[in-house]
């Protein structure tokens, strides 16, 4: 079946330092989502990227979707302590219309 | 517009013991699913649904039933609790197209 698996599981880094986090999915997704969840909470939505090749930024976050729909990634420049949490890249199948998440990088950051 | 309410927050079940979790959702979302979340496995899909009358399993379904009588309710049934499924459970729900909105999750504890 369908799998999306996340890549580092965990990330320490020093405040201003980059970030990134990688997803790849065993089969072609109809669209990618990325979801930030802090400790304690519930996820939340941050972006979707839908079309092959797409690039969107939300300020110090920079979100990538692969040629072949089927990688991703999530880079944040200068992080800062209010970075800190776990980020999942989320694959929908285009078949099934269910949401597949990976297994999340946790981001730890020191001041 | 209350997004999504999932009941209880808190929950102690001793092993054999059965319960449902509630989740209800006022944005006329066709897709609703249930996640488990366990230290470094992400989030796992459970069931999912993609209207009523129609659930579909996900990558971990043993144990735990689900049903969609209604667009906005979607319970999860767990018929005879296991140690095992000590997690926390997150409700979730969208449109096909669109990002999923997740309930404030609930950490059931079997003993």
């Amino acid at each position: 079946g369908q799998q999306v698996m996340q890549i580092p599981q965990y990330q320490h880094v020093q405040e201003g330092e980059d970030f990134t986090t990688y997803c790849n999915s065993s089969t072609t997704l109809s669209n990618i989502q990325w979801y930030k969840q802090r400790p304690g909470g519930h996820p939340v939505f941050l972006i979707q990227l839908v079309k092959s090749g797409e690039v969107k930024k939300q300020k110090r976050l920079t979100f990538q979707f692969g040629e072949a729909k089927k990688n991703s990634s999530l880079h944040i420049t200068a992080t800062q302590t209010t970075d800190v949490g776990t980020y999942f890249c989320a694959g929908r199948s285009s078949n099934t219309g269910k949401l597949i998440f990976g297994q999340g990088t946790t981001l730890q950051v020191k001041p | 517009n209350a997004g999504v309410t999932q009941t209880p927050k808190f929950q102690v079940l001793k092993t054999g013991q059965s319960m449902t979790l509630q989740c209800a959702q006022d944005m006329n979302h066709e897709y609703m699913s249930w996640y488990r979340q366990d230290p470094g496995m992400g989030l796992r899909l459970i069931h999912y649904s993609v209207g009523a009358g129609i659930t579909d399993q996900g990558e971990v379904p043993n144990g735990y039933n689900v049903s969609r009588s209604t667009t906005e309710d979607f319970p999860l049934r767990l018929l005879s609790a296991a140690p095992s499924q000590t997690s926390v459970y997150f409700c979730a729900s969208s449109t096909l197209n669109t990002e999923a909105f997740f309930g404030q999750g609930t950490r059931l504890t079997v003993v």
